[in-house]
């Protein structure tokens, strides 16, 4: 267990609806990144969050933003939602942005989108 | 384009054997080479490396990092059931912390 938290576990949308996913990050890390998992790849980085501010977006929509509160958990939000947005979203934190700190994941929140 | 890319996609072994995985990058701006081994939902982390030729181990479990020919392996040693899963070898880029993960090996150890 890394203490890192996501919630919900599961969830179903309809295309074009809109989800907000939570993260818990473990205590003491000030850092959260998040990644798309499509069956049989591997995770895709979304974008880091660090201090609150976006920090390193990969190659994603802007209907893919994120927020970072005081306390360091975060959210994803998707609008728009379309059939390729199912995936598996796993949520990562660390102790710092970068300087090689490990990568912590949470246990993932599974999304399909009908 | 930043890649990484890992071997075999799959392997099926028997209990007792070793196996190595293996990893190759191309990346600018490197940081580190992690693995990772995914069971259900969280990859659990297992290594982090960031110096040439060094191998660090975790009980049946080592791993090495080969800078010159940009590549990684990941070795286990007399294999068990509890072993099977998803392996990722993921590189770190820049000064974002932006992970680049392998399409993973998924390994199957048979009783």
């Amino acid at each position: 267990e890394t203490g890192v938290t996501q919630s919900p576990t599961h969830l179903i949308k309809t295309r074009g609806q809109q989800v907000t996913l939570r993260c818990s990050s473990q205590s003491g890390h000030n850092t959260v990144s998040w990644y798309q998992q499509a069956l049989g790849q591997g995770p895709q980085f979304i974008f880091q969050y660090y201090r609150e501010e976006e920090n390193g977006r990969g190659n994603f929509p802007p209907r893919f933003s994120g927020l970072q509160f005081p306390n360091y958990s975060s959210e994803l939000n998707v609008n728009a939602l379309e059939l390729d947005d199912s995936a598996l979203y796993l949520c990562a934190s660390s102790l710092q942005a970068s300087g090689t700190y490990e990568q912590y994941f949470g246990p993932g929140t599974r999304l399909t989108v009908t | 384009e930043d890649k990484v890319v890992q071997s075999p996609l799959s392997l099926v072994v028997h209990e007792g054997d070793t196996v190595t995985l293996n990893c190759s990058y191309e990346v600018t701006n490197f940081r580190s080479l992690l693995w990772y081994k995914q069971e259900k939902k969280a990859p659990t982390f297992l290594f982090m490396l960031t110096s040439s030729g060094i191998e660090k181990k975790s009980g049946r479990l080592s791993s090495i990092l080969d800078k010159k020919e940009l590549s990684s392996i990941l070795n286990i040693t007399a294999t068990q059931t509890g072993d099977s899963a998803i392996y990722l070898c993921a590189v770190e880029s820049g000064n974002t912390g932006k992970l680049i993960f392998g399409q993973g090996t998924t390994l199957q150890v048979k009783p």
